[in-house]
């Protein structure tokens, strides 16, 4: 359950959609999440998603689960410069949790 | 709504200080944790504690790290005989409510080596 993968960098024009994906490894995980820490600050749950879900839709947030490529992804409708920080993504089993390394997302104006 | 909060929000020592780190997790929530990140690296599992005792740890959290709830609200983690690479950013984060798995992070401890 240690191996959470995510690209590292992504950029996107103000307005457009951005897309952030994860591959994990764990089967087991009983929830999957995404944070989002803005720099200098703490990690804020954005939205999570149960194992047995397909997607999950939260206002400008979609969570989209392929449990069997075991693939997460978050997509961001209608970026703004606010949402520029880092996005991680985080899978839950028992009673430990294991991140990613984090995207980086840049919003230009 | 209510919030995990650490104290301090920034910590400088020398090496081979005993630092503790406080956390006053969300107030009906059982479980809670502590995560590092070294900067520009991922957030690490550190330990995990329920119901008075550690419940999991990682290989990070060797004999210099302790965790202790010493009352009803604190939950520290002290590290014994600092060493440069354990600066980085203290995370708590506690679990509890609707969602049982949800953790809910504080806005973390700097903590500096020298």
């Amino acid at each position: 359950g240690e191996d959470v993968e995510q690209s590292l960098f992504l950029s996107v024009r103000e307005g457009d959609s951005s897309v952030i994906n994860c591959t994990y490894t764990d089967s087991s995980s009983t929830y999957l999440y995404w944070y989002k820490q803005e720099p200098g600050a703490g990690l804020q749950l954005l939205t999570y998603i149960f194992s047995n879900m397909d997607m999950k839709q939260d206002q400008r947030l979609t969570v989209l689960l392929n449990k069997k490529d075991k693939h997460l992804s978050l997509r961001i409708a209608d970026t703004q410069t606010g949402d520029s920080a880092i996005y991680f993504c985080a899978e839950g089993y028992g009673n430990q949790f294991y991140f990613g390394t984090g995207t980086s997302l840049t919003v230009i104006p | 709504e209510p919030e995990v909060t650490q104290t301090p929000s920034h910590q400088v020592t020398q090496m081979g200080q005993e630092v503790i780190l406080r956390c006053v997790p969300i107030s009906n929530h059982l479980y809670f944790y502590w995560y590092r990140q070294i900067l520009g690296q991922k957030v690490e599992f550190l330990v995990s504690f329920y119901n008075n005792e550690i419940s999991e740890k990682s290989e990070i959290f060797d004999d210099q790290f302790s965790v202790e709830r010493p009352d009803g609200s604190n939950f520290t983690l002290k590290i014994r005989s600092t060493k440069l690479e354990d600066s980085a950013m203290y995370f708590c984060a506690s679990v509890g409510g609707g969602v049982r798995e949800t953790q809910y992070f504080g806005p973390g401890t700097r903590l500096l080596v020298l």
